[in-house]
């Protein structure tokens, strides 16, 4: 149990469009989910948190208007990063919680050219 | 803001070897989680741990809270055990929010 899902797995885009990354709990519901940022042999840091049905919450020194995030469902959270440059490639992750611990998607690779 | 410090930073292993690694947190935590990513950057839960020992075959983890600190053991280790382990705690104040270590990198050689 517990499978949380990521699409799309990898994404180039070019510099000044937007890309759009879903995050699934496969198996549970989960009314909130997390998305973090991970960059080249470095740890994760947390981005924001996404609640079912309300406003996301960011944390501090992230762009609420640059990184999108919408909980429609309770399965179901996206990340879209608008008009995306180069220092937004990253490793993109998010996690939701179910009992007492949180579980990880398999992230999403997005690189801007 | 809570500090995670995770030591060693890096560590080769020969296969069946043993090691140890640690997590220092500087305030109490609601919660302690260990986690591998492996080298195509999944994240895989090993332990919820915010105190006591707990074990799953080969590996084991303890969490003193009152001395803010957790060891992860890795015994007779194999090159599947290759990749990062990280830390994380959730602050007492924080929601579920994890605040992550900086990892420690393992490899092990066949």
């Amino acid at each position: 149990g517990a499978v949380v899902s990521q699409h799309p797995s990898w994404v180039i885009c070019k510099s000044g469009t937007s890309v759009k990354i879903e995050c699934r709990s496969l198996d549970f519901q989960a009314t909130t989910m997390f998305w973090y940022r991970q960059f080249p042999k470095q740890s994760l840091m947390l981005m924001a948190t996404s609640n079912e049905g309300s406003k996301a919450t960011y944390e501090q020194g992230v762009e609420k208007d640059k990184f999108l995030i919408n909980h429609a469902s309770l399965t179901l959270s996206t990340l879209t990063v608008t008009s995306a440059h180069p220092e937004d490639s990253s490793f993109y992750i998010c996690s939701a919680i179910s009992g007492p611990g949180q579980y990880f998607g398999p992230g999403t690779r997005l690189t801007v050219t | 803001g809570i500090q995670v410090e995770q030591s060693p930073p890096d560590l080769i292993l020969q296969e069946g070897a043993n090691s140890t690694l640690r997590c220092n947190f500087s305030d109490s935590v609601n919660n302690l989680q260990w986690f591998h990513q492996n080298p195509w950057g999944q994240l895989i839960n090993l332990f919820y741990i915010p105190s006591g020992t707990k074990q799953n075959g080969r590996l084991s983890a303890t969490t003193v809270a009152t001395e803010r600190y957790s060891l992860l053991y890795i015994s007779s280790s194999q090159t599947t055990d290759s990749g990062v382990y990280f830390c994380a705690v959730e602050r007492k104040d924080s929601s579920y929010k994890l605040i992550f270590g900086s990892g420690t990198r393992l490899l092990v050689r066949p």
